[in-house]
């Protein structure tokens, strides 16, 4: 079966330091990969994606996520934290040829202390 | 900027009634989804719609349908409300073809009672 593993339920980090937030994916082929962030009462938006190419891939806010495909991992990653990302972090998969359906791992609460 | 909006931020419904969540979205997007959200299980597909009047069911379709008239509007339907269906809705669109993000609507947080 396709699935997304967040590991972690949750995450916790001092502001400034560096953040990693875990995913790996068991989905055949090789999907295209997503990170989608949820701040309180908001829908989700869109981080960032992989497709192909190179395996760092950077996005909104200052996020960057490596991915790594014996691993079938594709960790969240940031070199300073801010407080201000404090949130709920989704990784996604989209199986190639799947008519696009899009499939989340169970969500990961990051929190930043000042 | 790219807008799906969904009719209801919050409902009550009662156990047994059938419940009718709806999605909009203005970006001429192929692909529509309905997705339910539940703490520790993150984000069930429940159905999701590649074309006008084409459906494809998720994970978890049992208990709800769906339809799609219209490029723009996709319906979630609860045929009868049970408890176990108290949950945050979220809807989605995304355009066709491999590698597109999806953007969401801002959710419809239903309480069955």
């Amino acid at each position: 079966a396709q699935s997304v593993a967040q590991p972690e339920d949750q995450v916790n980090v001092a502001e400034g330091n560096p953040l990693t937030v875990k995913c790996t994916y068991s989905v055949s082929g090789n999907p295209y990969l997503f990170w989608y962030v949820q701040y309180p009462n908001r829908g989700l938006q869109f981080l960032l994606k992989y497709i192909t190419g190179d395996n760092l891939v950077k996005g909104s806010y200052g996020f960057e996520a490596e991915f790594n495909k014996s691993q079938t991992s594709f960790h969240l990653k940031k070199p300073s934290a801010l407080v201000s990302d404090s949130a709920l972090y989704f990784c996604a998969v989209s199986p190639r040829g799947s008519a696009s359906k899009i499939i989340f791992g169970s969500g990961t609460r990051l929190s930043i202390r000042p | 900027d790219v807008k799906v909006t969904q009719s209801s931020r919050y409902l009550v419904k009662r156990t047994g009634e059938k419940v009718f969540l709806e999605c909009v979205q203005d970006m001429d997007h192929e692909n529509m989804f309905w997705y339910r959200q539940d703490p520790g299980l993150g984000l069930r597909l429940i159905y999701f719609s590649y074309d006008v009047k084409m459906k494809e069911k998720g994970d978890i379709p049992e208990g709800y349908s769906v339809s799609r008239e219209k490029k723009e509007r996709f319906s979630l339907i609860l045929e009868s409300a049970s408890t176990n269906q108290t949950s945050m809705y979220l809807c989605a669109s995304s355009f066709r073809g491999g590698g597109t993000e999806a953007f969401f609507g801002q959710g419809t947080r239903l309480t069955v009672v």
